[in-house]
């Protein structure tokens, strides 16, 4: 148990849907992270997020909205996406902003944009 | 800026033998250096990491990796696989003074029974 959830853990959606992944985090950090999993590929950090400020957007489309309402929870909002999104969406947090602390990862959602 | 890069994307290797997954790591300042795993179906979970002091460091279920600053790497070890140990394996490094962090590709680790 990582401490870390995710939901849902699968999704599928066509490309004129609007769709959101939650990720909570029980761990009491102050970091949260959204991150994109694709094959073959390093992981791709998309937005950082630390005591609820985003810090960090890493050129990420604007069909990607990210929403941190408190410490413990993320969002990440969806609407018209293109194939080349399908990928697993990792969330993930840490105690601080900090390059030597642990991240702690949920489970991923898988989406599929057909 | 920080890289990182596994060389091996799939690595086979039967049950009980020795394993060594490469992982070598570009920086012009001090790093932390990491390995995470991730379990079929799961997200990544720490294996260990190395912030400083002593360069060789353990996990819990017998993998170590050593800080070769001269060589750039940090290559991850187990003397004997078991079929539990089949997921896949980042190596990722962070720049002092710079909280993000870099994952490499990934290497497959595959046991033969």
């Amino acid at each position: 148990e990582t401490g870390v959830t995710q939901t849902p853990r699968h999704l599928v959606m066509g490309m004129t849907n609007k769709k959101s992944l939650k990720c909570e985090q029980h761990l009491g950090h102050n970091a949260m992270y959204w991150y994109k999993q694709s094959a073959k590929k390093p992981l791709e950090l998309m937005f950082v997020y630390s005591l609820e400020e985003r810090v960090e957007n890493n050129s990420v489309p604007s069909r990607f909205s990210p929403e941190c309402p408190n410490s413990s929870h993320l969002f990440l909002h969806l609407h018209t996406l293109q194939p080349e999104d399908s990928a697993l969406y990792l969330c993930a947090s840490s105690q601080d902003l900090a390059g030597e602390e642990t991240q702690y990862f949920g489970p991923g959602t898988r989406l599929l944009v057909l | 800026a920080q890289s990182v890069t596994q060389l091996d994307s799939q690595v086979p290797v039967f049950e009980e033998a020795p394993v060594e997954l490469r992982c070598n790591y570009s920086s012009s300042v001090s790093v932390y250096l990491f390995w995470y795993v991730q379990y079929p179906n799961q997200g990544l979970q720490l294996l260990l990491k190395y912030l400083s002091g002593s360069t060789l460091v353990e996990s819990i279920n017998g993998f170590e990796a050593e800080f070769n600053k001269s060589q750039t790497s940090f290559h991850l070890r187990k003397p004997s696989v078991h079929i539990s140990d089949t997921a896949e394996y980042f190596c990722a490094v962070s720049e002092t003074g710079n909280e993000k962090l870099t994952f490499g590709t990934g290497t497959r680790l595959t046991i033969i029974p």
